[in-house]
């Protein structure tokens, strides 16, 4: 398997413009995660789906953050308008729950956002 | 409220022993785990503790203790490609959800 996928892997952009990530999960994961991380704050788990439903928004920072996982293989995470205090690496992750063994979650190569 | 504390950062030399400590306070504790994130790369599964003990993988070991809110991951046989940040993080909720709470992370520098 290839991995979790993330689209792009850096994106420069200037403050005010809208900013699109992109996620393949594993095949047959269940599980998707999108964490963001800075030096200040570590890593933050933003948003997880379960069987593509979203399940904790609760670390979406604003309005300015939504998510969409419209099929199994491909999720999404926008921010409209950006502003230079979301430069930070964003990590999507997936997994799947084996009965009787611990959940692992795989992580993606990570997208790394300058806001100019 | 929920907190997880680990050290900021630790030094070791080459072949020696290291552990890791990691304390928690949070409500519907399900487990812990440790992950491992080179500069520059991203985080990737190490060990996981469901139970009281100890977990052993190959060089690196983690260990829980439940009533304690306590843990840590002991490196053995140090090298250098160990040099790293490691995180840990808990499981809540009843059943394992598969969501995660992640420490700062502890730097080790592992000198020759």
């Amino acid at each position: 398997d290839a991995g979790v996928i993330q689209s792009p892997r850096h994106e420069v952009t200037e403050m005010g413009q809208e900013v699109t990530l992109r996620c393949k999960p594993i095949s047959g994961h269940d599980y998707l995660f999108w964490y963001r991380q800075t030096m200040m704050r570590g890593l933050e788990l933003l948003i997880y789906f379960n069987n593509n439903v979203p399940i904790d928004d609760s670390g979406m920072p604003e309005d300015r953050f939504s998510a969409k996982m419209p099929n199994a293989s491909f999720s999404t995470l926008k921010i409209q308008p950006s502003e230079p205090r979301d430069s930070a690496v964003y990590f999507c992750a997936s997994s799947t729950l084996t009965s009787g063994r611990p959940d692992t979650q795989y992580f993606g190569p990570g997208t790394r956002l300058t806001v100019l | 409220g929920q907190s997880l504390e680990q050290p900021s950062e630790v030094t070791a030399v080459e072949g020696a022993i290291v552990q890791i400590n990691c304390t928690y306070q949070t409500s519907g504790f399900y487990g812990l785990s440790w992950y491992q994130q080179h500069d520059g790369g991203a985080p990737t599964f190490l060990s996981y503790n469901g139970l009281d003990g100890l977990e052993e993988t190959g060089r690196f070991s983690s260990f829980l203790s439940r009533s304690d809110s306590y843990g840590y991951l002991l490196l053995q046989e140090l090298q250098m490609k160990d040099s790293a940040s490691y995180f840990c993080a808990v499981s809540r909720g009843s059943s394992n959800t598969g969501k995660l709470i992640f420490g700062q992370g502890t730097t080790l520098q592992v000198k020759p």
